[in-house]
């Protein structure tokens, strides 16, 4: 099956950048899609197709992805972005036919 | 906008079976391609299975297959997820999670809150 290795965290400043990447075997080729995940909270969509941005999603969520990583950034962090990141995955050809990320807790200092 | 609302907590015993609920308002069950993804205590999400629109069958991940049944009823756009046999390691939060968008998604735009499911003996 498909894998798709993150960093288990992630620490930045309120107001700077945060970086989140998403590697896996060539997923330059592949649609990334990321998930914002709050304690005790279901999962929400923060960035689709790579760089897409679902409506009510803040500017400062940005993604990118080429090669064998893709990258969610967070741009002028602030406390509320505090939460786990998933990155996923379609994959018509493996099992399952969603992969998720191992996921990457991200800490506001 | 979609709403999907699920059924409480459950705790089971080893071997028994559970099924959870997801009652979807603001579109029809039929216009959607609901699936279940779970998660463990303090552990990442795992796709469980779906409603593949393209050929009207249920595809499941090969690890649930035998054990897993995803069921619908259109006249009160209600899916259900029953899981069987169940073991301690299948204590997880149960989502249903779809995308308000014909065909089979690529991501999950749509979340239900979640149901608990906790197997001891």
């Amino acid at each position: 099956s498909y894998v798709l290795t993150q960093p288990p965290s992630v620490s930045v400043a309120p107001g700077q950048t945060a970086r989140i990447t998403c590697g896996g075997n060539n997923i330059g080729s592949k649609s990334v899609h990321w998930y914002q995940q709050k304690p005790g909270q279901a999962p929400v969509l923060v960035v689709y197709d790579d760089s897409d941005r679902p409506s009510g999603i803040p500017e400062r969520f940005s993604g990118s992805n080429s090669g064998n990583t893709a990258t969610l950034t967070i741009s002028r962090v602030e406390a509320g972005d505090e939460a786990d990141y998933y990155c996923q995955v379609w994959d018509s050809s493996s099992d399952p036919l969603y992969v998720f990320g191992t996921g990457t807790k991200v800490t506001v200092l | 906008q979609v709403q999907l609302v699920q059924s409480g907590a459950e705790v089971k015993k080893p071997g028994a079976s559970v099924k959870v609920s997801c009652k979807v308002s603001g579109y029809t069950l039929t216009e959607l391609s609901m699936h279940w993804v779970r998660q463990a205590p303090g552990k990442g999400l795992e796709w469980m299975g779906g409603f593949d629109p393209e050929d009207g069958e249920t595809i499941y991940a090969q690890k649930f297959q035998g054990r897993v049944t995803m069921t619908e009823d259109t006249s009160t756009d209600t899916a259900y997820m029953e899981l069987s046999s169940l073991r301690s390691e299948d204590t997880a939060v149960y989502y249903c999670a779809t995308r308000a968008a014909a065909g089979f998604p690529q991501n999950f735009d749509y979340w239900g809150q979640g149901t608990l499911v906790t197997v001891s003996s």
